[in-house]
């Protein structure tokens, strides 16, 4: 059974650097195919999809985000990490991870997300 | 590259069939077979409902749910709508060493 649960902080001042970490469990990043996403939802609006890293470490951004971003994967903890910089107040929403499999392109399971608000 | 294009909103009476459409470009949705749903209700996380290139449903997904692809539009059909069914939906693409995600639409059983 696929688990994954997000967490980091709640509240962030505008300029700061978000890190998230999703810690999952029923699969390891170390096993062929396996791959874990990032994915945010600002309140009321569509997802936008962010990152994604792959058991043998090659990484996607989204490209409207690449220069804030970096995904990180512990495959020791069976944890990633997700580092977005310069954070303002349109960075708001809930984060989610999500796990995924190389080559192809579905989130089949997700943790329950986590919001963040940025504010000063 | 800009997200997939969803009907903002859709609705149909119980036991009625309606349909999404998600249109994309030759870029994304019509350059590859790695179209995928995700069905949300409020306050809760998406849930995959359809993927892949032959439009499969994860294990416990009612069958009322079906997808299909044509050029570089996609499409959910839900058949013999449900009370339940009242949710958001998305769409999903691969796009060239991305995701796309479409704008969602919220569906509303009558």
């Amino acid at each position: 059974q696929i688990t994954l649960k997000e967490s980091g902080p709640t509240l962030l001042k505008p300029t700061q650097t978000l890190t998230l970490t999703c810690t999952f469990s029923g699969f390891s990043l170390s096993t062929d195919g396996m791959a874990v996403g990032w994915i945010r939802q600002p309140p009321g609006k569509a997802l936008q999809w962010l990152a994604l890293i792959y058991w043998d470490g090659d990484k996607r951004f989204s490209p409207s985000l690449r220069s804030r971003l970096t995904i990180t994967k512990d495959t020791s903890k069976n944890q990633v990490v997700l580092a977005m910089t310069n954070m303002d107040s349109t960075d708001t929403g809930t984060y989610y991870c999500a796990h995924a499999k190389w080559n192809q392109n579905e989130f089949d399971y997700w943790g329950p997300g986590t919001l963040v608000t940025v504010s000063s | 590259q800009s997200a997939l294009t969803q009907p903002a909103s859709v609705s149909g009476s119980p036991g009625q069939s309606i349909t999404i459409s998600c249109t994309g470009t030759s870029s994304d949705i019509g350059s590859y077979d790695l179209v995928s749903w995700y069905q949300q209700h409020p306050g809760k996380a998406p849930k995959l409902i359809i993927y892949g290139d032959s439009n499969k449903r994860p294990s416990g997904v009612s069958n009322r749910f079906s997808g299909s692809k044509s050029g570089n539009t996609a499409s959910l059909t839900i058949s013999g709508l449900q009370a339940e069914d009242e949710a958001d939906y998305y769409c999903c693409s691969y796009a060239d060493s991305t995701t796309l995600f479409g704008g969602g639409t919220k569906l509303t059983v009558l």
